[in-house]
């Protein structure tokens, strides 16, 4: 069954403190891994998506890399309006299979 | 261009009460997801459909839900009767095409009491 576990649950940065998020996976054969974003109240955002181990992306302050069982999103210098809930889901390579999300992990930055 | 509509934004419902959530996916998108979000299990996935089609409805809770996609801009979850654990939030999404990168509404927030 595939699975998808993020860590740490919850993480407070000061501002410009720089942090990693991890996110563990098991599936049979990774079509794709998205990263996401959540403000309260909202849907969750599209970040990335990373498809192969070695792959990067960035974006601003967040960068996203990935090996062959995690995924990291580090925040570089992070400020407030960084302060979310990211969302880690895979996509597995059986036909038909839709996206699996973890729990999240919520960032909050203070100032 | 608009995104993924979801109605009602909230919703406040007695126990026993019919719920009908509403969704209007991108146009273009042959995926339409339905999905449930709680503290305790996070996003989970109900049901999705594939050109109005359902594919996968191993994620329904139980027989009082059900979901419809009567044409390609328009679908339905129903749960009938609602019970105090069925609040959460309910997103929709959808995509064009499965593995793709999907879209979320901005979720309708049920509570049952």
């Amino acid at each position: 069954e595939d699975q998808v576990t993020q860590s740490p649950e919850a993480l407070r940065l000061q501002e410009g403190e720089s942090s990693s998020l991890n996110c563990s996976y098991t599936v049979s054969g990774l079509r794709g891994l998205f990263w996401y974003r959540q403000d309260p109240g909202k849907g969750p955002e599209f970040l990335f998506t990373l498809y192969s181990a070695g792959e990067e992306k960035e974006k601003e302050r967040l960068k996203a890399t990935l090996t062959k069982k995690e995924s990291f999103l580090h925040i570089t210098a992070p400020k407030p309006e960084d302060s979310a809930t990211y969302l880690c889901a895979v996509q597995g390579n059986q036909a038909g299979t839709a996206l699996i999300f973890g729990k999240g992990t919520t960032l909050s930055v203070s100032s | 261009d608009a995104g993924v509509i979801q109605s009602p934004r909230h919703e406040v419902t007695e126990m026993g009460q019919e719920v009908t959530l509403r969704c209007k996916p991108i146009s273009g998108h042959d995926y339409l997801f339905w999905y449930r979000q709680t503290m305790m299990r996070g996003l989970e996935l109900l049901i999705y459909f594939n050109n109005n089609v359902p594919i996968d409805d191993s994620g329904m809770p139980e027989d009082r839900f059900s979901a419809k996609m009567p044409n390609a801009s328009f679908s339905t979850l129903k749960i009938q009767p609602s019970e105090p654990r069925d609040s959460a939030v309910y997103f929709c999404a959808s995509s064009l095409g499965l593995g793709n990168t999907i879209y979320f509404g901005e979720g309708s927030w049920l509570t049952v009491v």
